[in-house]
This record gives structure tokens, C-alpha cells and sequence, in this order.
């Protein structure tokens, strides 16, 4: 079965390039999220959909930050302009949230290595 | 906003040795999970709790949900290189969409 996909995997820009980082959740998913890790922050979380709808963007660390997904089967985050301290690795994860007590499983992609020079 | 501190940070290990690593909240649980992240890939879920008290096992990891709510532990029984990662509780908050990851735990066994 796919996971979820990442693209690219690895990316150098120079500072004040436009970056376009790209999902594709697991298919019949129906909540997506965006995490940036770094050693100092550890994983933080940026926004995150349900059902194709942004709910909670209060961790998009500034106006420079956008993340869209026209559809279930795709988003993207990107950074206009980026700057050195963009240089994390981004996670794209999906789940399929019932709205249990229980908790959902998170399934994450390998990551985005992006570094800004 | 809802912390989780883990500690230790950094443990380095000789393999065969038992090792516990911490996770405290500042408020109350809804639920608790426990992920595994093993460098160039994401994290992957170990496990779940979600009653005060609650113990699981996963072959040589024990989990514990600690009485009030507030904090969890992993313990894991001779140690052994494969378990190298960086071990990550995250707590969903009830009725939402948002999972909010601790600080880590940096675990290298050496062999």
C-alpha cells in the first residue's frame, strides 16, 4: 500500500527563492497535516485539513508560510521567500479521523530535507 | 498551550541494558501515543493509551499511562542497537484534529 508521498526529498534553494513542497496523503484519508522539524524546536505542527478544509493554521510561523490542498488527494506548503532559518525537514502526515477518544494513528512520509543557503 | 516535556533528552546505552524515558504534560490527556522515528523517515506509530493507568507491551517496550493522566512512560527490557530512534509521545486532543508532539527522546544503543 502507499504511503504518504513527499516531493522533493531534498531540496537546496538560495534565500529569497519561492519553495513548493508537495503531498499526496494516503488515499481515503480525510485529515492532513504539515510538520517542520528541527533539532532545536523538535516537530512542530504548522496547520492541518480535514476534509480539504484548513482548521487550524496557528502554528504557520508567518505570512512567508501558505499551505493549500484544492483536493483529497493533494496539498502543498509553500515559502515565499524562503530564508535560512526555513532549513528543517518538513513532514506531510495523514489520517483518517473518527472522532474517538481514542486517538487516530498519524501516518507520516519521509520528509522534506530542505536547505536554504 | 499544551507542553509535553520528555526526558531524558539523550541516552546512549550499552545494548542489553533496560532504559525508561518520560513524558509529562502540563494538563490532562485526552489520549497519549508513542511514535518511533528512526533517522530520514518519519515518525511510526508504537502505540496508544488512553486510561489512566494503562499498561501495554509491545515485545520488550512496556508503556504506561500514568493514574491522572499527565504523564507516560516507555520502559524498554534489553536494549538492543535496532532500537536506536528518537522516540516522540504526542497528544491528540479530544474531539479535534490536532496532535501536538513532545520534545523527544534521543535513544543510541551500542552494540
Amino acid at each position: 500500500d502507499a504511503g504518504v508521498i513527499q516531493s522533493p526529498r531534498h531540496e537546496v534553494t538560495e534565500m529569497g527563492q519561492e519553495v513548493t513542497l508537495r503531498c499526496k496523503p494516503i488515499s481515503g484519508h480525510n485529515s492532513l497535516f504539515w510538520y517542520r522539524q528541527t533539532m532545536m524546536r523538535g516537530l512542530e505542527l504548522l496547520i492541518y485539513f480535514n476534509n480539504n478544509v484548513p482548521i487550524d493554521d496557528s502554528g504557520m510561523p508567518e505570512d512567508r508560510f501558505s499551505a493549500k490542498m484544492p483536493n483529497a488527494s493533494f496539498s502543498t506548503l509553500k515559502i515565499q521567500p524562503s530564508e535560512p532559518r526555513d532549513s528543517a525537514v518538513y513532514f506531510c502526515a495523514s489520517s483518517l479521523f473518527t472522532g474517538g477518544v481514542s486517538g487516530n494513528t498519524i501516518y507520516f512520509g519521509e520528509g522534506s530535507w530542505l536547505t536554504v543557503v | 498551550t499544551q507542553l509535553l516535556e520528555q526526558s531524558p533528552q539523550f541516552l546512549s546505552i550499552q545494548e542489553g541494558e533496560n532504559l525508561t524515558v518520560y513524558c509529562n504534560s502540563s494538563s490532562v490527556f485526552s489520549s497519549l501515543q508513542w511514535y518511533r522515528q528512526e533517522p530520514g523517515e518519519g515518525p511510526v506509530l508504537l502505540v496508544t493509551v488512553v486510561t489512566g493507568g494503562e499498561v501495554k507491551k509491545l515485545k520488550r517496550l512496556t508503556f504506561q499511562f500514568g493514574d491522572a493522566r499527565k504523564d507516560s512512560s516507555l520502559h524498554i527490557t534489553a536494549a538492543q542497537p535496532g532500537d536506536t530512534g528518537l522516540y516522540l509521545c504526542a497528544e491528540s486532543t479530544s474531539g479535534t484534529y490536532k496532535y501536538i508532539f513532545g520534545t523527544g527522546t534521543r535513544l543510541k544503543v551500542l552494540a
